[in-house]
């Protein structure tokens, strides 16, 4: 089974600034089926990602997606405030389809 | 699009519970439709998974427990939970592709579903 795991648990930066999140997987991840997914506080997750590095609709080009195989990099240029949340990667395509733990990306 | 759950409530130990997710603006039996959930306080758990084409995968930790099956003739998607423990504690959220590709680009605004005596 593959597991994720990403990395930092919690980032703290100010808006501007750039934020780079890490996701690593046990088991290489086929056809590149990673996803990206945001999330504040009382809402439901939002798609950023798919297929690790193609932004899904009306999602800003500040967000960027990259890597292949295990290891995968969610690329934030010039923080907004609305961006301060909390994001998870998940492979998908086939079972299971885990989610990585998530990282916080709070505002120093 | 847009996805609907209900179903959740306060449930005993050992009870059962059967989420519903009202679907439209597609077909829910033409693309990916799953469930996640977020226990409180934690991160995003994936736990079942419907094909289009009828197959159906589960968490090792619902495994036995839990049954996804979809209507058609409701464009619904269900969520049968058996033997529900307190682990099951947790806001449910339903979410589909929005296509032949696998990625859930359509998410619900949760139920949540809690476990205690």
């Amino acid at each position: 089974e593959s597991v994720l795991t990403q990395s930092p648990g919690t980032l703290s930066l100010s808006p501007g600034e750039r934020a780079t999140l890490s996701c690593r997987a046990s088991q290489s991840v086929s056809r590149n089926y990673l996803a990206w997914y945001q999330q504040k506080p009382g809402q439901a997750p939002r798609l950023l990602i798919f297929g690790a590095s193609s932004r899904a609709t009306g999602i800003p080009d500040r967000f960027s997606g990259s890597g292949s195989g295990t290891d995968f990099t969610l690329t934030i240029n010039r923080l907004e405030p609305e961006d301060f949340a909390v994001y998870y990667c998940q492979r998908y395509g086939s079972s299971p389809w885990t989610f990585g733990q998530g990282t916080k990306v709070e505002m120093k | 699009v847009q996805l609907v759950e209900t179903g959740g409530g306060l449930i005993q130990p050992g009870g059962s519970l059967r989420l519903s997710c009202a679907a439209s603006g597609f077909t829910v039996s033409s693309t990916y439709m799953s469930w996640v959930r977020q226990a409180p306080g934690k991160g995003l758990e994936w736990v079942s998974v419907m094909y289009s084409g009828g197959n159906t995968y589960y968490a090792d930790s619902v495994k036995g427990r839990f049954t996804i099956s979809r209507d058609t003739s409701k464009n619904t998607v269900y969520l049968q939970m058996n033997s529900l423990r307190a682990e099951d504690t947790a806001v449910y959220y339903c979410a589909s592709s929005s296509g032949w590709y696998p990625s859930l680009d359509f998410w619900g605004q949760g139920t949540l579903v809690t476990v205690s005596s």
